[in-house]
Parts: structure tokens; C-alpha cells; sequence
């Protein structure tokens, strides 16, 4: 399928566990973001990639980990899950060209028990 | 990046104009203002981007102003279907920066009544 998909779209975990979360975009763009969105409140960016093996910090990086091996997949692991990363979280990409549009996923939304 | 001020909520009807100010008084020099909309249970979508005086698409007209302090998102002629969050950023220079970040804030809730 064209465009950024993200998996699972729903997940449920226990506190104290591993979870990844899956990105990937087939359009080949450079940039590649991570967000999280809590009820009623504004997207806060976690991390964030210019190109493949190149990631860093964005808002609020503690807790999680991502990694970039290849420009089309952008993978968030946490790695100790806390009831407070209890979130809907996004995937956004853009190409870095002619505008700031960034293209976002459908979103996950993870539960942590 | 420049911190952004825009209304919480905003009530209107079905084919009036919607017009959404955004205070952003500490605007930097080559910073953007980019508009995006969210539907419950979605990602954000982009709407329009603009540096100054007016920029208009198939969706959304933005007034700059030339003190770049503020800036107005009008969406003519709502319907139904316009009930939906729009959020008011600060995009930080070079389009082609590596790194440019997008800080949403809490965003202005669109209701559209019949």
C-alpha cells in the first residue's frame, strides 16, 4: 500500500515490557518523526530522523529508543513500558523539499497495564 | 520555534466562513506558519504554510500580517464534514534544515452545527 502505515494498531501491554512500534512510508522520504498525543492535549514529538542511521531527540525522548536501518522504516521500541507512555502515538514523514508538510500514520494507540 | 496562542474553541454553521487567529509574537525571522487539521481517531493533516501577506489553496486562505505577529486560518463555507481540531505551528527554518520540527500546541476545537 502507498503511503505511512503504522502496526499494531492497537495494543494492550503490562508494565515492565519490551514493545516496538512499526513505521513505514513508501514514498522514500528523508525525514521521519515519532509523536505521542495524550487526551485533549497537542502532539509532542519523541524522536526524529534525517535519513537512514541518523536519529535524534526530539520533546520527549526518555524511555524510549528508535532506530533507522533503512529509510522507508522507522521502528520505537519501549523499552521498560510505563503506565505513563499510555498514548496514541503517530509516525510522520516528510520529504524535506518544497514544504513543512509532514504526512502522518493512522496512528497506535498502546494501553500499558 | 515560535510559541503559538490560538482559541480553544470556536462554534459555527454550515456554510458560514471560519476564521481561526494565531497569535505568535516571538516569531522568528525565517520561521513559517503551517496550519493542520486533526479528525478524532486520526493523524494530523497538513492544510497550508505560509511566510507573509496571503496564501490561498483549494482548502484554506492565511493572512500574515507584516509584523508576522499573527496570523488567520479561513476556511470558507464549512460543512459538516470541517468539525475537527486545527493546530496553528511555528515551522523553524530552511524548508530543507535537517531536523525542522513541528510543536503542536493544544490546537483550536472546530464545532460545525448544522
Amino acid at each position: 500500500d502507498a503511503g505511512i502505515t503504522q502496526s499494531p494498531r492497537y495494543k494492550i501491554t503490562e508494565t515492565g515490557r519490551q514493545v516496538t512500534l512499526m513505521c513505514h512510508q513508501t514514498w522514500s522520504h528523508s525525514y521521519m518523526f515519532w509523536y505521542r498525543q495524550d487526551l485533549g492535549h497537542g502532539l509532542r514529538l519523541i524522536y526524529y530522523s534525517a535519513a537512514a542511521d541518523i536519529t535524534d531527540k526530539g520533546e520527549v525522548p526518555d524511555g524510549y529508543v528508535v532506530s533507522r536501518s533503512k529509510t522507508e522504516n522507522f521502528p520505537l521500541t519501549l523499552e521498560s513500558a510505563t503506565r505513563s507512555q499510555t498514548s496514541v502515538y503517530f509516525c510522520a514523514s516528510r520529504d524535506g523539499q518544497g514544504s513543512y508538510e509532514q504526512y502522518f500514520g493512522p496512528g497506535t494507540r498502546l494501553t500499558v497495564t | 520555534l515560535a510559541k503559538t496562542t490560538q482559541p480553544i474553541s470556536m462554534d459555527s454553521y454550515e456554510g458560514q466562513e471560519v476564521n481561526i487567529t494565531c497569535s505568535h509574537n516571538n516569531i522568528a525571522t525565517n520561521d513559517y506558519i503551517t496550519w493542520y487539521q486533526q479528525f478524532p481517531s486520526q493523524g494530523p493533516r497538513f492544510i497550508i504554510q505560509g511566510y507573509k501577506t496571503k496564501v490561498t489553496n483549494e482548502v484554506a486562505s492565511l493572512f500574515i500580517p507584516a509584523d508576522r505577529k499573527s496570523s488567520t486560518l479561513s476556511l470558507p463555507r464549512v460543512s459538516l464534514s470541517d468539525t475537527a481540531v486545527y493546530y496553528c505551528l511555528g515551522a523553524q527554518g530552511e524548508i530543507k534544515a535537517a531536523g525542522n520540527k513541528l510543536t503542536f500546541g493544544g490546537g483550536t476545537r472546530v464545532l460545525v452545527k448544522p
